[in-house]
């Protein structure tokens, strides 16, 4: 078991050009999340995936944020034209699709920290 | 909407000594999971400890150990025989039951170990 992966681990980019995460979940598992963390803050929700489907997404999501699993294995977080309020750390988690407490528990990637410049 | 509060930005504690971290949290649901995270500074977020609601006794591994209070909504963790590497920051986070599956988490509390 590999854990969750994610790259790159940091990304330095200029406002205004689009950057692209990818997220690679522990293999046996459905469910894959998305999260931005702030310095000082908490991780907050962006999005989720059950396989492929996505089935939530938060209102931190803009226009600009789009995320894709395509084929219910790895996944890829896009922001276009990036702003400086986008620099954080972008966290994947993934669980398995089991109910209960199994199903509900998460397991993290070590994030992809971006700067805006 | 829950919200997750973690009263103690940093706390301190000497090695070999205990330590209590201290979480709240706001809910009208009777269905839900608390969980403690660990992120050592510059790595991954580590699952420490997890709880499910409907269960009254708590959750241990190790030296760690949870205080759920459901009336209360309080879900402290208490870390024993703390060692150096126990240092980091303490995430506590919320998941609600059903098809809800989003973690809402705490500002998290740092966590110093002194030799």
């Amino acid at each position: 078991d590999t854990g969750v992966s994610q790259n790159p681990r940091h990304k330095i980019t200029k406002r205004g050009q689009n950057v692209t995460f990818r997220c690679d979940p522990i293999s046996e598992h459905n469910r894959l999340y998305w999260y931005r963390q702030t310095l000082g803050q908490g991780p907050e929700f962006l999005t989720y995936f059950q396989n492929e489907a996505q089935l939530e997404k938060s209102r931190l999501l803009s226009d600009r944020f789009s995320a894709e699993r395509p084929k219910g294995s790895f996944s890829t977080l896009e922001i276009q034209r990036t702003e400086q309020g986008d620099s954080a750390m972008y966290l994947c988690a993934s669980s398995l699709s089991s109910g209960g407490l199994i199903g509900k528990t998460q397991y993290f990637g070590p994030g992809t920290r971006l700067l805006v410049l | 909407a829950q919200t997750v509060t973690q009263s103690q930005p940093e706390m301190s504690v000497q090695e070999a000594e205990t330590v209590t971290l201290s979480c709240t949290y706001d809910t009208s649901e009777s269905d839900y999971y608390l969980f403690w995270y660990k992120q050592p500074p510059s790595r991954q977020m580590i699952l420490v400890i997890r709880q499910e609601a409907y269960k009254q006794q708590n959750a241990t591994e190790n030296r760690f150990s949870v205080n759920f209070q459901k009336a209360a909504k309080s879900f402290s963790l208490k870390i024993s025989d703390s060692q150096l590497g126990d240092a980091a920051m303490y995430f506590c986070a919320y998941g609600s039951g059903g098809s809800n599956y989003k973690l809402t988490f705490g500002k998290g509390t740092l966590l110093t170990v002194n030799p």
